[in-house]
């Protein structure tokens, strides 16, 4: 049973683009939620998608959006990007209170 | 919205010795409370967790306790071993809002042998 899985492992970007990440969640997992971490800080909470839809959402500007698919698989979109937005993107799936993280994606903004 | 602390945010022991960690919590609606271990360019990594219900909760070596009148819940590891040393995170979330976890900004564990 595969756990969580992301993709890209690491993405440069400039700033001003636009990014894509990727999310498969645990098998039997319904929700999946992402996270921003900065070096040396504790995951910032940036939404959660269940049913295909955003169900709870941090405190992050709109041009952080996602998706869920209905294979409960999940995007992530940041448009816009700034230097700020360097970090290591997690994603987490459940299908309760406990979470599991994926590897995450480590995101360089030039 | 939920914020949580976290204390030590550096600890140093030596092998065989005890690290406690503490955090604080400020939502009364918390009812869900998980600790993470995440070791150098790795995911984090559930460790133990504890629901409001429960005052203390063991799994060999590690055991959470859990204050919910102080609104403080601490994380112990007996018997430390160089593996151990990671950075630990707590976290706070409540079932209102599917358990979105509020981290607290981590603590670096160092196990010298």
């Amino acid at each position: 049973d595969a756990g969580v899985t992301q993709s890209p492992t690491h993405l440069i970007k400039t700033r001003g683009q636009q990014v894509t990440l990727r999310c498969s969640p645990k098998s039997g997992h319904d929700t999946v939620s992402w996270y921003q971490q900065a070096l040396g800080q504790g995951p910032q909470f940036i939404f959660q998608y269940y049913e295909e839809e955003e169900r709870q959402r941090g405190n992050f500007p709109d041009r952080f959006s996602g998706h869920q698919f209905p294979n409960y698989s999940s995007e992530l979109n940041v448009n816009a990007l700034l230097l700020g937005d360097s970090a290591l993107y997690l994603c987490a799936s459940s299908n309760g209170e406990t979470q599991y993280f994926g590897p995450g994606t480590r995101l360089l903004v030039l | 919205g939920e914020n949580v602390e976290q204390h030590p945010s550096t600890l140093s022991v030596q092998e065989g010795d005890s690290a406690v960690i503490k955090c604080t919590y400020s939502d009364s609606a918390s009812n869900y409370f998980p600790w993470y271990k995440q070791e150098l360019g790795k995911r984090p990594q559930l460790i133990i967790d504890i629901r409001s219900n429960v005052g203390e909760k063991k799994d060999q070596r590690i055991a959470v306790t859990l204050n919910k009148t102080a609104k403080h819940f601490s994380l112990h590891i007996t018997e430390t071993q160089p593996e151990d040393s990671a950075v630990y995170f707590c976290a706070a979330s409540d079932s209102n809002s599917g358990y979105a976890l509020n981290f607290g900004k981590g603590t670096s564990l160092l196990v010298t042998p």
